[in-house]
C-alpha cells in the first residue's frame, strides 16, 4: 500500500517552454502534497506545500509563477514548471503526507521526475 | 525555521564494520526524525524513523538513537553489507509539517 506515483519518469524540454508533472497516490488519499527539487549530489529542498483545495504555499525563494501547483483532489498534484531554462533541470520529487487513516508525520515518496532543459 | 545538519558528508567502512551517522537539528517543536537511504536516480526509501517520546529504536541491524536535550539522532547500521553503500538522509518534522533534510552522508561499503 502507499503508493505513489509520478509521470513522466524523465523529460527532456527546450528552454523556453512549460512541462508539468503528475503526481498520484494510487491506493490512499492525502490531504498535503509536498514538492521537493534534488539538484546533483545535493539533499532534497522544499520547493511548496499543497493542500487539496487550497493555493500552495511556497517556500522562500521559490517563484510561484513560474512553478504552478495544482492539487485538485486527494489523489493528485500537478507541478507546471512553466518557461522552463537549463538552471530548472533537476530531479523533482512529490510526497504524499496527512494521509487519510494513517499517522500524520508519515509521508510517502513519489519515484521522482528527472527533468532536463536543453 | 528548522535547520538539520549532518555528519560526515562522505562515509567508507570495510564491510562487516558498523557504520554511524549524525544529525543535529534546530527547533525544539520538531517531533518526528525519519531516516532515508537514497540511491542514484530513485526516490528515498524510509528505513527507520523515530518519534520524540522515544530514546532508541532498532530494526535488524539499524538502529536510531534521539537525544531531545542535545537536539541530535544518529543512525547506526551493524554489521554493513555492499547493498548498504547509498546516500542516507536524516530529516526532522513537526506533525504535518514538510521534511527538514540534512545534506546527507554518502556511505561506501567496501568489500
Amino acid at each position: 500500500g502507499a503508493v505513489v506515483s509520478q509521470h513522466p519518469s524523465w523529460v527532456i524540454c527546450k528552454s523556453g517552454t512549460s512541462v508539468k508533472i503528475e503526481c498520484r497516490s494510487l491506493d490512499f488519499q492525502a490531504t498535503t502534497m509536498f514538492w521537493y527539487r534534488q539538484f546533483p549530489k545535493q539533499s532534497l529542498m522544499l520547493m511548496a506545500t499543497s493542500n487539496e483545495g487550497s493555493k500552495a504555499t511556497y517556500e522562500q525563494g521559490v517563484e510561484k509563477d513560474k512553478f504552478l501547483i495544482n492539487h485538485a483532489s486527494l489523489t493528485l498534484s500537478t507541478l507546471t514548471v512553466t518557461s522552463a531554462h537549463p538552471e530548472d533541470s533537476s530531479f523533482y520529487i512529490c510526497s504524499a503526507g496527512g494521509v487519510v487513516g494513517a499517522p500524520t508525520y508519515e509521508q510517502y515518496f513519489g519515484p521522482g521526475t528527472r527533468l532536463t532543459v536543453t | 525555521g528548522e535547520n538539520v545538519e549532518q555528519h560526515p558528508s562522505t562515509l567508507s567502512v570495510q564491510e562487516g564494520d558498523s557504520a554511524v551517522i549524525k544529525c543535529t537539528y534546530s527547533d525544539s517543536a520538531s517531533n518526528y526524525f525519519p531516516w532515508y537511504k537514497q540511491e542514484l536516480g530513485k526516490r528515498p526509501q524510509l528505513i527507520i524513523d523515530i518519534r520524540s517520546n522515544v530514546g532508541e529504536k532498532k530494526d535488524q541491524r539499524i538502529a536510531v538513537t534521539l537525544n531531545k536535550t542535545a537536539k541530535h539522532f544518529s543512525l547506526h547500521i551493524t554489521e554493513t553489507q555492499p547493498e548498504d553503500s547509498a546516500v542516507y538522509f536524516c530529516a526532522a518534522s513537526i506533525g504535518l509539517g514538510n521534511f527538514v533534510f540534512g545534506p546527507g552522508t554518502r556511505l561506501s561499503v567496501l568489500p
